[in-house]
């Protein structure tokens, strides 16, 4: 079954890194765009970035744009997120998610979330 | 760019339909049939429960449906049961920089 398990998260200074990691498995990964969403405590859902298959189209929100930077390993079915210069603001759980094949933009299946605390 | 305008809360008596707007522009909404709904209960990871508009992934009930007119789109729920109480969100894609928009959430109460 599709799986995506998140993790990498934790307490940061202000201005630190954090790299998040998102191992998938049931399903062929290199198939898939992919997508990472956060949420702060109390708010909404927020897209953050999103990977083509392939790697070759990246696309930020304007909040991480700068920032933050996407990448994957097809054959280690992962995604990655690396977080820099990292405010208060960006205090939130982070998502993986892999989007669904039809080109809809949709998230089909999410992984558990990790935590990130900027502070 | 804004997020996608969703009311704060609705609420619905069990059996009752209830419907949750997503108003955009036609830089996203009204100009692409790219509209998604999620379901996230209180701690849990959210669940797709509506795609490309209107289209319900498999093992969604068929209570639920999407629908689409103008620069507003729809999320109705019919039968309403007390599990369907839920935080309920809608994203769009667009063609800003953004590229994709939430919008800000609906918590829909089952009386």
């Amino acid at each position: 079954q599709v799986q995506l398990v998140d993790s990498g998260g934790g307490l940061v200074k202000p201005g630190g890194s954090l790299r998040l990691s998102c191992a998938a498995s049931g399903f062929t990964f290199s198939d898939y765009y992919m997508a990472w969403i956060r949420q702060a405590p109390g708010k909404g859902l927020e897209w953050v970035s999103y990977i083509s298959s392939s790697a070759i189209n990246l696309h930020y929100a304007d909040s991480v744009k700068g920032r933050f930077t996407i990448s994957r390993d097809n054959a280690n079915n992962s995604l990655y997120l690396q977080m820099d210069s990292l405010r208060t603001e960006d205090t939130a759980v982070y998502y993986c998610a892999r989007a669904e094949l039809s080109g809809t933009y949709a998230l089909d299946y999410w992984g558990q979330g990790t935590v990130v605390t900027v502070s | 760019q804004s997020a996608l305008t969703q009311p704060a809360s609705v609420s619905g008596s069990p059996g009752q339909s209830i419907t949750i707007s997503c108003t955009g522009t036609s830089s996203d909404v009204g100009g692409y049939n790219y509209v998604s709904w999620y379901q996230q209960h209180p701690g849990k990871v959210p669940k797709l429960m509506i795609y490309g508009v209107s289209n319900r992934p498999s093992g969604v009930s068929n209570r639920f449906s999407g629908s689409k007119s103008g620069n507003t789109a729809s999320l109705t729920i019919s039968g309403l049961q007390a599990e369907d109480e839920a935080d309920y969100y809608c994203t769009s894609y667009t063609t800003s920089s953004t590229y994709v928009l939430f919008g800000g959430g609906t918590r829909l109460t089952v009386l």
